[in-house]
């Protein structure tokens, strides 16, 4: 139990376009889910918390207009990353958790190339 | 402000007993979770400890001393798919999980 799924697994894109990942819990519901950004030899980087109906939280210096984050149903969250450039090149993580005392399940991670 | 230590690398022979030690400073505390991360793969969890004391599962125990705020996880019996890195996180009042930079563990035959 407790799987989460993310896609694309990667994606390679122009500069200046835009990109979307999924995430979703497959088999629980997760009250909350999480983005984090990881690069190369470096730890997690929280980038925003969501919680199902409501805006997502994000930490200090990221942007909001840049991270879109929509989290439609208690099993599906999106990050979309817009007029992306080469220093968004990353790996993108989400994690999904049912309650707040629930530890979080992460998915498989996204390796976004913006060229 | 709040803060995770723990080791940047550690180095450890096949067969083998490793500890790796976690000590935080954070605002409240409502658990301490050890993760495995692979080299391009994403984390998954290894243990909770929320109450000081020893967690065993398996190869892998968790240990916990609130009052010391320190944490360690101790891997037996080590394989050479060992080698990855461990993160550290705390839990703090508002339930945000606290990321140490993670310890890479080089497993040597």
């Amino acid at each position: 139990g407790a799987v989460v799924s993310q896609h694309p697994s990667w994606v390679i894109c122009k500069s200046g376009t835009s990109v979307k990942i999924e995430c979703r819990s497959l088999d629980f519901q997760a009250t909350t889910m999480f983005w984090y950004r990881q690069f190369p030899k470096q730890s997690l980087m929280l980038m925003a918390t969501s919680n199902e109906g409501s805006k997502a939280t994000y930490e200090q210096g990221v942007e909001k207009d840049k991270f879109l984050i929509n989290h439609a149903s208690l099993t599906l969250s999106t990050l979309t990353v817009t007029s992306a450039h080469p220093e968004d090149s990353s790996f993108y993580i989400c994690s999904a958790q049912m309650g707040e005392w629930d530890e979080q399940f992460f998915g498989p991670g996204t390796r976004l190339t913006v060229l | 402000g709040q803060n995770i230590d723990q080791p940047t690398e550690m180095t450890a022979t096949e067969g083998a007993i490793v500890q790796i030690n976690c000590t935080y400073q954070t605002s409240g505390f409502n658990g301490l979770f050890w993760y495995q991360q692979h080299a391009g793969e994403a984390p998954t969890f290894l243990s909770y400890n929320v109450l000081d004391g020893l967690e065993e599962k398996g190869r892998f125990s968790s240990f916990l001393s609130r009052s010391k705020g320190y944490s360690y996880l101790l891997l037996k019996e080590l394989q050479m798919k060992d080698s990855a890195s461990y993160l550290c996180a705390v839990r703090d009042s508002n339930y945000q999980l606290i990321w140490g930079a993670g310890t890479k563990l080089i497993i040597k035959p």
